[in-house]
């Protein structure tokens, strides 16, 4: 089975600032990871997606998460957060080899202040 | 936006009562999932289908059913609802199972 903890459920930071959103992970087998995020009243958007590869990926809207297999940990980054990046934030691993059953952690809500 | 629709929207029912909530996609993809949304819980998966007639459980699938009649239909069942029961419901899709699942708006379940 698997396991996602995203440390910070919240996340207040000011416009233009750096921020980083944490994910952790824990699976005996090799995994798939996600991003999504949550608009308010909408439903998950992806952001990006580790599969294989580059251990660095990049998504949409600015976003880049890198992938640490040692530390089991994909954390999401941004350089410079706009008000616009306001909403809820999902990390979500798949085993690979079987199922694309997707396990979510809890969210860390981003509050991008002016 | 991949084509999923997930209706009703809203909905606001009595606790016993019988609820259907449908997921119908116009993508044509075999996968097909159930998921509920809980504060500080993220999404839980409660069922899903790899085809037409074949649906499995998910970690959270007591008190729900559902079925897969056709590819574009995926119906979850509250066969009587209960208040544990109130939540947001996504539906999602995926055409293969190494690529991401796909969203719906989603459905606000409310149990009295």
């Amino acid at each position: 089975a698997q396991s996602v903890t995203q440390l910070d459920s919240q996340v207040p930071v000011f416009e233009e600032a750096p921020v980083e959103l944490r994910c952790n992970y824990s699976s005996s087998v090799s995994v798939y990871l996600f991003w999504y995020v949550q608009y308010p009243n909408q439903g998950l958007q992806l952001l990006l997606k580790y599969l294989s590869g580059s251990t660095l990926v990049k998504g949409i809207n600015g976003f880049e998460a890198e992938f640490n297999k040692s530390q089991t940990s994909f954390h999401l980054r941004k350089p410079s957060v706009h008000i616009s990046d306001t909403a809820e934030y999902f990390c979500a691993v798949t085993p690979n080899n079987a199922g694309n059953m997707l396990t979510f952690g809890g969210g860390t809500r981003l509050m991008v202040k002016p | 936006d991949a084509g999923i629709t997930q209706s009703p929207r809203h909905k606001v029912t009595e606790t016993g009562t019988p609820v259907t909530l449908r997921c119908h996609q116009t993508e044509n993809h075999r996968y097909m999932y159930w998921y509920r949304q809980d504060p500080g819980h993220g999404l839980r998966l409660i069922h899903y289908s790899y085809g037409v007639k074949d649906t499995d459980k998910g970690e959270v699938s007591d008190g729900y059913s559902v079925s897969r009649s056709k590819t574009e239909d995926f119906l979850l069942t509250l066969e009587s609802a209960t208040s544990s029961q109130t939540s947001v419901y996504f539906c999602a899709i995926t055409r293969d199972l190494n690529q991401p699942q796909h969203f719906g708006d989603g459905t606000r379940l409310s149990i009295l």
